[in-house]
C-alpha cells in the first residue's frame, strides 16, 4: 500500500515570502502529525491533526499554520520566511494510538530559504 | 517535560560487528517507543515498535528491548553491515492527553560500519 506521500520534495524561497507544504497519510490514517528537522535542534513537533481538528501544537510562532482536509489530506503554511525556517519539513500519520499503532513518516520537503 | 538522550551520538565500527545503540527517557509514563532509522537527506523508516506493556520486539538482525521503569530502551543490531550505516533515532510517545501525536525524539546516533 502507498505510503505517506509528501509534495514538493524540494523548495526554494526568498525572505518575506509564504509556502504551502502538502502531506497525503496512508489510506486509513486520521492522525497527521508535522515535524521540523534541523541540525542544530534535531526534530521538533509543530503540530497535530486529527479528523479536520487541530489536537496539539509545538512551540511555533502562529507563522507556522496548518490545516486538514476531509480526506485527512494535510498542509502546513509558513507565512513571512525567515532564513531560520530553513529544514526538513516531515509529516507523519498514524491510525490510532489507542491501538497502538506507531507512525509512518514521509519523505520529507526540503525548504530553503535564501 | 519528556525528554530522550541517545547514546553515544556516534559509532564507527567494522563490518560483522555486533553492536547496542542506548535511548534514555525522563518520564515513564509513555504509550510506545519507536525506533528509526534516517538516512542522509531522507525520511525516517520505522524499524521497531514498542508498546509501553512489552519488553522487547525483534524484527531480523534488530532486537530492541524496553525498561520503563528506568526510563530505557536498547537496540541490537546483529552482524553490522555497511548497508546499516545510517542515522537511528528513538522516540517516544507520552501517554495523556496533551500527547496527541507528539513524538519525543534524542538527537540520534550516527552509526558507520566499514567493510
Amino acid at each position: 500500500k502507498a505510503g505517506v506521500t509528501q509534495t514538493p520534495r524540494y523548495l526554494i524561497k526568498t525572505r518575506g515570502q509564504q509556502v504551502t507544504l502538502s502531506c497525503s497519510p496512508i489510506s486509513g490514517h486520521r492522525s497527521v502529525s508535522w515535524y521540523q528537522q534541523t541540525p542544530g535542534q534535531g526534530l521538533q513537533f509543530l503540530f497535530e491533526y486529527f479528523s479536520e481538528t487541530q489536537r496539539n501544537k509545538g512551540n511555533f510562532p502562529g507563522r507556522f499554520s496548518g490545516r486538514q482536509f476531509s480526506n485527512s489530506r494535510s498542509e502546513m503554511n509558513v507565512s513571512t520566511l525567515e532564513l531560520g525556517d530553513s529544514a526538513l519539513y516531515l509529516c507523519a500519520s498514524s491510525s490510532d494510538r489507542r491501538l497502538g499503532y506507531g507512525y509512518t513518516f514521509g519523505s520529507g520537503t526540503r525548504l530553503t530559504v535564501v | 517535560k519528556q525528554e530522550v538522550t541517545q547514546i553515544p551520538a556516534a559509532l564507527s565500527v567494522p563490518e560483522g560487528e555486533n553492536l547496542v545503540l542506548n535511548c534514555s527517557f525522563t518520564d515513564s509514563a509513555i504509550y510506545n517507543l519507536q525506533w528509526f532509522r534516517q538516512d542522509p537527506g531522507k525520511g525516517l523508516t520505522s524499524l521497531l515498535l514498542i508498546q509501553s506493556s512489552q519488553r522487547e520486539q525483534t524484527s531480523g538482525r534488530l532486537n530492541a528491548s524496553l525498561d520503563k521503569s528506568s526510563g530505557r530502551s536498547t537496540l541490537y543490531i546483529a552482524a553490522s553491515q555497511p548497508g546499516d550505516s545510517a542515522t537511528y533515532l528513538c522516540a517516544v510517545l507520552r501517554a495523556g492527553g496533551t500527547s496527541y501525536g507528539k513524538l519525543t525524539f534524542g538527537q540520534g546516533t550516527i552509526l558507520t560500519v566499514h567493510p
